[in-house]
């Protein structure tokens, strides 16, 4: 079965980066397109941006750009995404989710989030 | 950006009632809109893809629809593990975006 494991909740100090894993198992990885959403109590959900593993082309939601890179290690079938220059605005659930397949499945499967807190 | 607008962003329902939540795209999304529940401390499950079809799993008393620019998530009959807050998202162009969120409550 499909499923997204995510790595465990960080606490950053302001204008560190931290790296979050998102692990796949139970399908292609390489055949999937994989998306990172930000949720966060006041601003919802915001769309982040959309990494394809097979070539390792990205888009970004402009408003990312700079804070986040989306990278892949195929040989372990991990999504990974960097945040950098960390501030107490990016204090956020992370959530990964794959899009491909058939459209019943894009946004189907999701992570279980990754909790980061910014704070000195 | 696409803008979508979703609303109510909190509804009082009762056990029974039939809901409904509307999204409003600012531009054409033809029917690339999904409809999502999140209860809390999970990860959003999808209900609604292609704006019409229910998602594998998802119960009959769900359903969505379009009407031009709007598109809407019908819940007739409501039940208590309905209650949770619901995302529309519309993924026809990045970047993709999500509507602000409807939390369907007990009256």
């Amino acid at each position: 079965q499909v499923q997204l494991q995510q790595s465990g909740a960080e606490l950053v100090k302001p204008g560190t980066s931290v790296k979050l894993s998102c692990k796949a198992s139970g399908y292609t990885f390489t055949s999937n397109h994989m998306n990172w959403i930000k949720q966060t109590t006041g601003q919802g959900l915001e769309w982040i941006g959309i990494i394809n593993p097979g070539s390792g082309g990205t888009s970004y939601n402009v408003k990312f750009k700079g804070k986040a890179t989306l990278t892949v290690d195929k040989s372990s079938s991990t999504a990974f995404m960097q945040l950098s220059s960390l501030t107490p605005e990016d204090s956020a659930v992370y959530y990964c989710a794959r899009h491909g397949g058939p459209p019943s499945n894009w946004f189907a499967y999701w992570g279980q989030g990754t909790l980061v807190t910014v704070s000195s | 950006d696409i803008q979508m607008t979703q609303s109510p962003s909190s509804l009082p329902a009762s056990l029974g009632d039939r809901v409904t939540i509307t999204c409003r795209a600012s531009q054409d999304i033809g029917n690339y809109l999904r409809w999502f529940q999140q209860k809390p401390g999970k990860s959003p499950r999808l209900m609604i893809y292609g704006a019409t079809n229910l998602a594998n799993g998802v119960p009959s008393r769900f359903s969505g629809s379009r009407s031009g620019s709007d598109y809407s998530l019908t819940i007739n009959s409501l039940e208590s593990e309905d209650m949770a807050i619901y995302y529309c998202l519309q993924h026809n162009e990045y970047p993709y975006t999500f509507g602000a969120g409807t939390k369907l409550e007990l009256k």
